[in-house]
């Protein structure tokens, strides 16, 4: 398996636009997180799915964040509107059940301007 | 939550065994003690866990006391490649895993 896959790698926008974050998780796995990393506030917890359902959303910064999971193999993070606060690198990470060893992907790295 | 303690940063030079500690005194008496490292530039990765024996890998070894109450994750011979924030997460929730700020290892030639 290739593991868990985000696109893009890199993503450049202007404050307002809307900003699409994807994720295609492990074959088989049924756990899918989304975290956000920032050197002030370290790795943070924003959804968690489990077998395409989101289980907790609490972590999720305010209405302007939305996730879905459309079936087992993609997930989406939406960011409208994106502010500079948002700059941050988003990682996306699946596990078969929860909490066991969960792979993390590259993760996208996010500049709002 | 269980809270827990580790040091900022460690230096360690290489091809020696490194001891990274981590107290979670509010610990749990069925949550796992997992442990990931985050290299530079990357995604955590999954390292080691336990809950109540030693536990050995091939990656690490993780030694957790008596009482449960710390944990210390052994790298045998430490090599460059090694350099990473190191995490120790008791589980909390019951099923995401809530990193804090890890330890910092520095490996030198």
């Amino acid at each position: 398996d290739a593991g868990v896959i985000q696109s893009p790698r890199h993503e450049v926008t202007e404050m307002g636009q809307e900003v699409t974050l994807r994720c295609k998780p492990i074959s088989g796995h049924n756990s899918l997180f989304w975290y956000r990393q920032t050197m002030m506030r370290g790795l943070e917890l924003l959804i968690y799915f489990n077998n395409n359902v989101p289980i907790d959303d609490s972590g999720m910064p305010e209405d302007r964040f939305s996730a879905k999971m459309p079936n087992a193999s993609f997930s989406t993070l939406k960011i409208q509107p994106s502010e500079p606060r948002d700059s941050a690198v988003y990682f996306c990470a699946s596990s078969l059940g929860a909490p066991t060893e969960a792979f993390f992907g590259q993760g996208t790295r996010l500049t709002v301007v | 939550d269980a809270k827990t303690t580790q040091p900022n940063s460690m230096e360690s030079n290489e091809e020696e065994p490194v001891h990274l500690p981590c107290n979670h005194s509010t610990i749990s008496g069925t949550d796992y003690i997992h442990w990931y490292r985050q290299l530079p530039s990357q995604g955590p990765e999954y390292v080691i866990h336990g809950l109540t024996s030693n536990v050995n890998n091939r990656m690490a070894s993780l030694a957790i006391a008596e009482d449960r109450k710390s944990s210390t994750l052994i790298l045998h011979r430490a090599t460059l490649r090694d350099a990473a924030v190191y995490y120790c997460i008791p589980e909390n929730s019951g099923y995401a895993l809530n990193f804090g700020k890890g330890t910092s290892l520095l490996v030198t030639p």
